[in-house]
């Protein structure tokens, strides 16, 4: 597509439930992010995948966060027991491995209550 | 880890004058110093970035410069107009391939008419 798609651009889901947050990244970009920004905060670095697998994950807070992106296009995020503090923006981005920066989609926002 | 400070928080300037906001990163081995503008309910945009090998870079009416020494570096938007209004992020990655951004907390630039 001509641009990375977010799905869907809110979510609102009581604390305890299971949510998958879903990014289409612009089509031939073998690089893949998730970040997590916080109401007036700069985004927070979660996960990267190159190609289908998590090259790395150092920046998932626990494990009831997991990501898989299985064909190495489409990624989808996945938060168990979600708790009030997990309330969000949660952006992807994509790009061509070192070729510059990366192009955020629009977010989710996740409100847990 | 890396760490990314940005200011100021806020900047009001009247249009037609320019503006600048400063970053300082912990990590000498960072290599790639992007710039990221984000307006109200959409992801951020890459506007301009700069790697460690050059010490300016301009892109029309904006500049970005770098001091490894120091380890701060600069945007500089001339001439500002009022869609210049936005939050605007700094960051930082020491990875080649800039897998992974450490983002700055954002400073809120409004042009005053």
């Amino acid at each position: 597509g001509a641009g990375v798609s977010q799905t869907p651009s809110n979510k609102v889901t009581e604390k305890g439930k299971y949510v998958e947050l879903r990014c289409d990244p612009i089509s031939g970009h073998t690089a893949l992010y998730w970040y997590r920004q916080s109401l007036g905060q700069g985004p927070e670095f979660l996960i990267y995948f190159q190609g289908t697998g998590a090259a790395d994950d150092s920046g998932l807070p626990n494990d009831r966060f997991f990501a898989v992106r299985p064909e190495g296009s489409v990624s989808t995020l996945k938060i168990q027991r979600t708790e009030r503090g997990d309330s969000a923006v949660y952006l992807c981005a994509s790009s061509l491995t070192g070729s510059g920066g990366y192009t955020f989609g629009s977010g989710t926002r996740l409100t847990v209550v | 880890g890396e760490n990314v400070e940005q200011h100021p928080s806020t900047l009001s300037v009247q249009e037609g004058d320019s503006a600048v906001i400063k970053c300082t990163y912990s990590d000498s081995a960072s290599n790639y110093f992007p710039w990221y503008k984000q307006e109200l309910g959409k992801g951020p945009q890459l506007i301009i970035d700069i790697r460690s090998n050059v010490g300016e870079k301009k892109d029309q009416r904006i500049a970005v410069t770098l001091n490894k020494t120091a380890k701060h570096f600069s945007l500089h938007i001339t001439e500002t107009q009022p869609e210049d209004s936005a939050v605007y992020f700094c960051a930082a990655s020491s990875r080649i391939g800039n897998e992974k951004l450490t983002f700055g907390t954002g400073t809120r630039l409004t042009i005053i008419p």
